[in-house]
């Protein structure tokens, strides 16, 4: 359960904060994706990059930005959440985007609390 | 558009008994691929099995095997010889060409001594 990791596992954060989530995998994979994970709700895809370049925005609101500095690491910014926002975060990475077989390898999660 | 349908949203089996997960998709890709992933409550999701459309075979894992029909677009997840670790959210997943993975909204599965 190493290959990817999240920090921090828990925050709580007040709307007008700023605070960043990070993502660090240690496959040598070249595909990272930002997922939110709410309660009786599908997983929702939030952003995926491939070799440090994003290639889709799920329509996510401007107060979520990722940046993928490198393949290695994600991070997502956190900026004037609102309570809804709540949810876990979850990181993702794959080999590629191109195959079909490619397994995706999450994280751990961050739980996020928006008070 | 492509959706993924769970549903059974709890499940419960007898350690050591048969469980079958349900779960159909909706798709008009021939090619595609099929995941279910479990997630224990420590939250790390992880694969458990994988099946491509344009195989016939069911795929197998040990005690985890898939009843894939593809006419149907059902793709069921059946966990025999139950262990108190089964106990999880476990997730159907739907990966079209191209990139985007779909998934379910989950069935949470209780493992009983």
């Amino acid at each position: 359960e190493t290959g990817v990791t999240q920090t921090p596992r828990h925050l709580v954060m007040g709307m007008t904060n700023k605070k960043s989530l990070k993502c660090e995998q240690h496959l040598g994979h070249n595909a990272m994706y930002w997922y939110k994970q709410s309660a009786k709700k599908p997983l929702e895809l939030m952003f995926v990059y491939n070799f440090k370049e994003q290639t889709e925005n799920n329509s996510v609101p401007s107060r979520f930005s990722p940046e993928c500095p490198n393949s290695s690491h994600l991070f997502l910014h956190l900026h004037t959440l609102q309570p809804e926002d709540s949810a876990l975060y979850l990181c993702a990475s794959s080999q590629t985007l191109a195959e079909l077989t490619d397994t995706q390898y999450f994280g751990p999660g961050t739980r996020l609390t928006v008070l | 558009a492509q959706t993924v349908t769970q549903s059974q949203p709890e499940m419960s089996v007898q350690e050591a008994e048969t469980v079958t997960l349900s779960c159909t998709y909706d798709t008009s890709e021939s090619d595609y691929y099929l995941f279910w992933y479990k997630q224990p409550p420590s939250r790390q999701m992880i694969l458990v099995i994988r099946q491509e459309a344009y195989k016939q075979q069911n795929a197998t894992e040990n005690r985890f095997s898939v009843n894939f029909q593809k006419a149907a677009k059902s793709f069921s997840l059946k966990i025999s010889d139950s262990q108190l670790g089964d106990a999880a959210m476990y997730f159907c997943a739907y990966r079209r060409p191209g990139n985007q993975f779909y998934f379910g909204t989950g069935t949470s599965l209780t493992v009983i001594p």
